[in-house]
């Protein structure tokens, strides 16, 4: 089955406890991307990825990593979490970026800093 | 499930009537542009796309409108049934970007 999978589901942590979101998809896409989904806001793009080692900034990357080592895995990391991190995380992938393609999207993270 | 819609417009339709989205987005350079449905406690799916050089599309009982004009978007649903209450987002493409909309909820009464 074709998927994007995310773990964990669900991650509560305290201030400044690295951690990492891992994310893979099964279908040879290009392109991943990490958005932050919060209340009223839509979802916000973090980072994404054109292919194996190409990252590149979103539009909300303070206080993100992430690396492209493998074109399958596209894991977020957040070195220093703070509260305001606080949100649902969803990796997406596509066949190519920046062309008519759909985004597939994974279950989602929620995350909660205290 | 997670809540994503606080403060968001909200549609209620009745069961049965055709239901009308509308998203105004922001970029006149955008040339794609998708709607999602996105179920409680679940990622966004998708629904349909427009490319920027047409200003209709149809698909199994939806349709996308586009007008560049005014840069607005619109996604009917005709026959709304239950299963279609979802929170509904636009997105739009420029570059290797997706920037999305904050949503609308649609509410299907039985």
């Amino acid at each position: 089955e074709a998927q994007v999978t995310q773990n964990p589901r669900y991650l509560i942590t305290v201030t400044g406890k690295k951690l990492t979101v891992t994310c893979s998809q099964n279908m040879n896409h290009e392109y991943m991307s990490w958005y932050r989904q919060d209340p009223g806001l839509g979802l916000r793009q973090i980072y994404y990825s054109m292919n194996v080692e190409v990252t590149d900034k979103g539009d909300v990357p303070e206080g993100y990593k992430v690396s492209r080592k493998e074109k399958r895995n596209f894991p977020l990391i957040l070195e220093s979490p703070s509260p305001n991190q606080t949100s649902l995380y969803f990796c997406a992938s596509s066949p190519r970026g920046g062309t008519n393609t759909e985004a597939f999207f994974g279950q989602g993270t929620r995350l909660t800093v205290v | 499930g997670e809540s994503v819609g606080l403060h968001l417009p909200t549609l209620s339709v009745q069961e049965g009537d055709n239901s009308i989205i509308n998203c105004a987005y922001s970029n006149s350079a955008s040339d794609y542009f998708i709607w999602y449905k996105q179920e409680s406690g679940k990622g966004p799916q998708f629904i349909i796309d427009i490319r920027s050089n047409m200003d209709k599309r149809q698909g199994q009982r939806v349709t996308v409108l586009l007008n560049k004009t005014v840069k607005h978007l619109s996604l009917q649903i005709a026959a709304t049934q239950p299963g279609d209450s979802a929170v509904y987002f636009c997105a739009e493409r420029y570059g290797n970007k997706l920037v999305f909309g904050a949503g609308t909820i649609l509410r299907v009464k039985s």
